[in-house]
């Protein structure tokens, strides 16, 4: 079965901190993707990143970091010197098979993020 | 470049009435989906939309039901609403582009209320 878990609900650190988000997943698939979005007040969910189970390099985009551990089942997102717009709820999720487009997205419950100034 | 468009933004309805959600996917895009987000919650899968055809369904029941126009663009309804249907519900959509495929792109959700 299909299983995203994101243990923290909620996290609060001050502006500079560094912070990471834990995502753990559950799959019998081989090819799947994982994905990371951030859901702001305003409801849209925006899309951070996907990876594909075949590619577990780590990646870094400006202050985001993500780090893909199959042997864990893990896909992790770190920001660094976290800003007060990142304070968000962000979401782990994961869809099955070689086209996550035509795949449904099982998404995790979710990591609100509080930056404090 | 428009991204997914939904309407209405918000909507209040009332118990057993029937509703009607409305999304226009991004320009390009020929796949839509649809997620339910309950307060404090991940979203849902409903269903998926391709080629004006349900691709994909999730566990909901058959109160719920869609359509995919020529155009691309989607509806969503809701029958014989409940308590519990009280939702932000989310359109997104993607290029299927056969063998290649694109992330989703959400839209900013209809926020249904039902008293």
């Amino acid at each position: 079965a299909q299983k995203v878990t994101q243990a923290q609900t909620e996290i609060s650190v001050v502006e500079k901190e560094d912070v990471t988000l834990d995502c753990v997943y559950e799959t019998r698939d081989t090819t799947y993707y994982l994905f990371w979005y951030k859901q702001p007040p305003s409801g849209e969910l925006v899309f951070l990143i996907r990876r594909n189970s075949f590619d577990e390099q780590n990646e870094i985009s400006g202050r985001y970091s993500w780090n893909f551990q199959k042997s864990t089942s893990s896909f992790n997102f770190t920001i660094t010197a976290s800003q007060v717009v990142d304070s968000a709820v962000y979401f782990c999720a994961l869809s099955e098979g070689p086209y996550s487009s035509a795949s449904k997205i099982i998404f995790g419950s979710g990591t609100r993020l509080s930056i404090r100034p | 470049d428009a991204g997914v468009t939904q309407s209405p933004t918000h909507l209040i309805k009332t118990r057993g009435q029937q509703v009607t959600l409305r999304c226009s996917p991004k320009s390009g895009h020929d796949t839509v989906s649809w997620y339910q987000q309950a307060l404090g919650q991940g979203p849902q899968f409903i269903f998926q939309y391709y080629e004006e055809e349900e691709r994909q369904r999730g566990n909901f029941p058959d109160r719920f039901s869609g359509h995919q126009f020529p155009n691309y663009s989607s509806e969503l309804n809701v029958n014989a609403l409940l308590l519990g249907d009280s939702a932000l519900y989310l359109c997104a959509s993607s290029q299927d582009m056969g063998r290649l495929n694109s992330p989703l792109h959400f839209g900013n959700g209809t926020r249904l209320t039902v008293t």
